[in-house]
């Protein structure tokens, strides 16, 4: 079974853009969470969307956003980038709920120029 | 809401030695407990999860650890420390009702001397 996959794996940007990273889950998940890690504030839950649903949303600003398609594939876009949304953009997925294991992506490492 | 501490940002152990990462949890309801391993420029890899069902959870890579109530703590251990185990672990914690949401810890560097 293939794992989580994640695109693009690295990017760089310069402050005020917007920018897009794809999650494609494992197949027959139905469960997709975003975190971003950064050295200082470690691993922060971003948001979880379920069957197309946003399921969950961590505490960050409305630039962050995201969605997911039917086939469970998900999306999350930044906009108007700040140099303090450099980090790593880890994605989950899972089968169902809080009980079920999380496999993650190898992650999108953003730079923010 | 949940909350998970770890106890030293940085471990070091003599290949061979006992590893023991900490982890002490808050949960006002039962929690899911989970201990991830992250290598350099990669994801999180699952160790062990806790679900409720037997309180010393096994997992790979011979690590295991312990669910403790009382004592608000889901332990790591592995008997013997191998070079390859140098990584950052993290343990995290979920709720029935947060879906599939995980608050971590702030994660434990450990090394590993030959």
């Amino acid at each position: 079974k293939a794992g989580v996959t994640q695109t693009p794996r690295y990017l760089i940007k310069t402050r005020g853009q917007q920018v897009t990273l794809s999650c494609s889950p494992i197949s027959g998940h139905r469960s997709v969470s975003w975190y971003q890690q950064t050295p200082g504030q470690g691993l922060q839950f971003l948001f979880e969307y379920f069957s197309e649903t946003q399921r969950n949303k961590g505490n960050f600003p409305g630039r962050f956003s995201g969605r997911q398609f039917s086939n469970s594939r998900s999306e999350m876009n930044v906009s108007t980038l700040e140099l303090g949304d450099s980090a790593l953009y880890l994605c989950a997925s899972s089968f169902m709920g809080a009980s079920y294991e999380q496999y993650f992506g190898p992650g999108t490492r953003l730079t923010v120029t | 809401a949940q909350s998970v501490t770890q106890l030293g940002s940085h471990v070091s152990v003599s290949e061979g030695a006992l590893v023991l990462l900490r982890c002490n949890y808050s949960s006002s309801v039962p929690p899911y407990l989970f201990w991830y391993v992250q290598y350099p420029n990669q994801g999180l890899q699952l160790l062990l999860k806790y679900t409720s069902a037997a309180t010393l959870v096994k997992g790979i890579n011979g690590f295991e650890a312990e669910f403790k109530k009382s004592e608000t703590s889901f332990h790591l251990t592995k008997p013997s420390a191998h070079m390859s185990d140098a990584a950052e672990y993290f343990c995290a914690v979920s709720i029935e009702t947060s879906g599939s949401r995980l608050t971590f810890g702030e994660g434990t560097q450990l090394t590993v001397n030959p």
